[in-house]
């Protein structure tokens, strides 16, 4: 079945340098979200859009970090100038639309983005 | 802040028990929980999500309780097979994130 592709599966940086991830969520999933797993089980909700637009983005460094998604294109996150501490495993996921509202819908989770910055 | 707390941290049981895992959360003001289930080195799968106007939910030998007033759910596991090894997490959702607990992470040996 359909599921949510996150690529590249591992990426190593220096510090430093630039890091960009790419999520395509399942297709007719209005919602996406990002999230960063540090120290295996502590996740961090970074990001979520509806379609195009910021749905909610207090979760993110916004100093270093952005994020968008764009019609017909993956989504992405990227990271300027990574530091040690951004390596983590970062999760992408995606939902139906009407997501908070009468419908309650599952999340459905990518495989991660494994990111080393050394 | 919605703060979720999951014990134990850490479960080893023999291959056939019943279990039961627990998850509590401080804010009672949410849409749904769900379990999710994260195999080393793989993403999470969602096991079981649970309305706020819900009580459970089954899916095979998983059975999934919510008891908002009080911040809990349980996740019950019977029967339990080496094949469920993983970490099990719950998190809720208060309709524009969700808020993970820390997880437990459960070995069944054969």
């Amino acid at each position: 079945g359909e599921e949510v592709a996150q690529t590249p599966k591992h990426l190593v940086r220096g510090e430093g340098q630039k890091a960009k991830l790419y999520c395509a969520p399942i297709k007719g999933h209005s919602y996406v979200f990002w999230y960063q797993q540090v120290l295996k089980n502590e996740f961090k909700f970074l990001i979520s859009f509806q379609n195009e637009n910021v749905f909610d983005e207090t979760g993110m460094p916004k100093e270093r970090f952005s994020a968008k998604c764009l019609p017909n294109s993956p989504c992405s996150l990227e990271i300027q100038a990574t530091k040690l501490e951004d390596s983590a495993v970062y999760f992408c996921a995606s939902s139906r639309p009407l997501r908070g509202l009468d419908v309650n819908e599952k999340l459905f989770f990518g495989s991660g983005t494994q990111l080393s910055v050394l | 802040k919605q703060e979720v707390t999951q014990i134990p941290a850490a479960l080893s049981v023999p291959e056939g028990e019943n279990l039961v895992l627990n998850c509590s959360f401080t804010d009672s003001a949410i849409y749904n929980l769900q379990w999710f289930r994260q195999d080393p080195g793989k993403g999470l799968t969602s096991l079981l999500l649970i309305q706020s106007s819900q009580r459970e939910q089954t899916s095979g030998r998983l059975n999934a309780s919510l008891d908002k007033s009080s911040g809990r759910s349980t996740l019950y596991i019977a029967a339990s097979q080496p094949g469920d090894s993983a970490t099990y997490l719950c998190a809720v959702d208060a309709g524009n994130m969700l808020t993970f607990g820390g997880g437990t992470r459960l070995m069944v040996k054969p």
